[in-house]
């Protein structure tokens, strides 16, 4: 099986920009999740989607958003781009029904670099 | 909040020695104690996990020690080798449909 692929792997966005992060869970997968990796803070959890619904929410503001397609893909948008939203975000996709019945595999995940 | 805290940042040990992560939580509801181990370049991916209703668990190398009472649990590594020079996150994550949360993360570095 494929692994969970995101893209893009690399972008550069000036403040006040919005931008678009992609991701293709493992088949099968229904849940995906997103996080937000910075050297300061670790794993940061922004959203869970099911099935097309978002399950789960972290506390990141609203310019944070994301949805779920009926293929189980999923994007995340990042509206009104801030220096600080610079990091490293990861998608992560789970087989289970229930959340944190088994493992997460994330993918590579999709450097943001905001100037 | 910080809901997992771990210790230490970074960490360098010498080849064939243990090296010891520690994380505490203060959510009793949890019930899922992961480690991931991330590289350079890659995705973290799941190390090795354990529920509350053992108080140790290994696998190879990996071993995983929880202590309920105190709400801390701790990945040891032993005969540490160069390639498990990577990041250490700690997890926890309660019944149900709750995310997981990380630890911030703890940068090993293995050293000949």
């Amino acid at each position: 099986k494929a692994g969970v692929t995101q893209t893009p792997r690399y972008l550069i966005k000036t403040r006040g920009q919005q931008v678009t992060l992609s991701c293709s869970p493992i088949s099968g997968h229904r849940s995906v999740s997103w996080y937000q990796q910075t050297p300061g803070q670790g794993l940061q959890f922004l959203f869970e989607y099911f099935s097309e619904t978002q399950r789960n929410k972290g506390n990141f503001p609203g310019r944070f958003s994301g949805r779920q397609f009926s293929n189980s893909r999923s994007e995340m948008n990042v509206s009104t781009l801030e220096l600080g939203d610079s990091a490293l975000y990861l998608c992560a996709s789970n087989e289970g029904e229930v959340a944190n019945t088994g493992e997460l595999f994330f993918g590579e995940g999709s450097r943001l670099t905001v100037l | 909040q910080q809901q997992v805290k771990q210790s230490p940042q970074s960490l360098i040990v010498q080849k064939g020695g243990i090296s010891i992560i520690n994380c505490a939580y203060e959510n009793t509801a949890f019930d899922y104690f992961p480690w991931y181990q991330q590289f350079p370049g890659k995705g973290p991916a799941l190390l090795i996990a354990i529920r509350p209703d053992v108080s140790e668990k290994k696998e190879g190398r990996f071993t995983i020690s929880f202590n309920k009472s105190a709400k801390q649990f701790s990945l040891h590594i032993m005969d540490s080798q160069p390639g498990d020079s990577a990041t250490y996150f700690c997890a926890a994550s309660g019944m149900g449909n709750t995310p997981l949360v990380f630890g911030k993360g703890t940068r090993l570095s293995v050293i000949a």
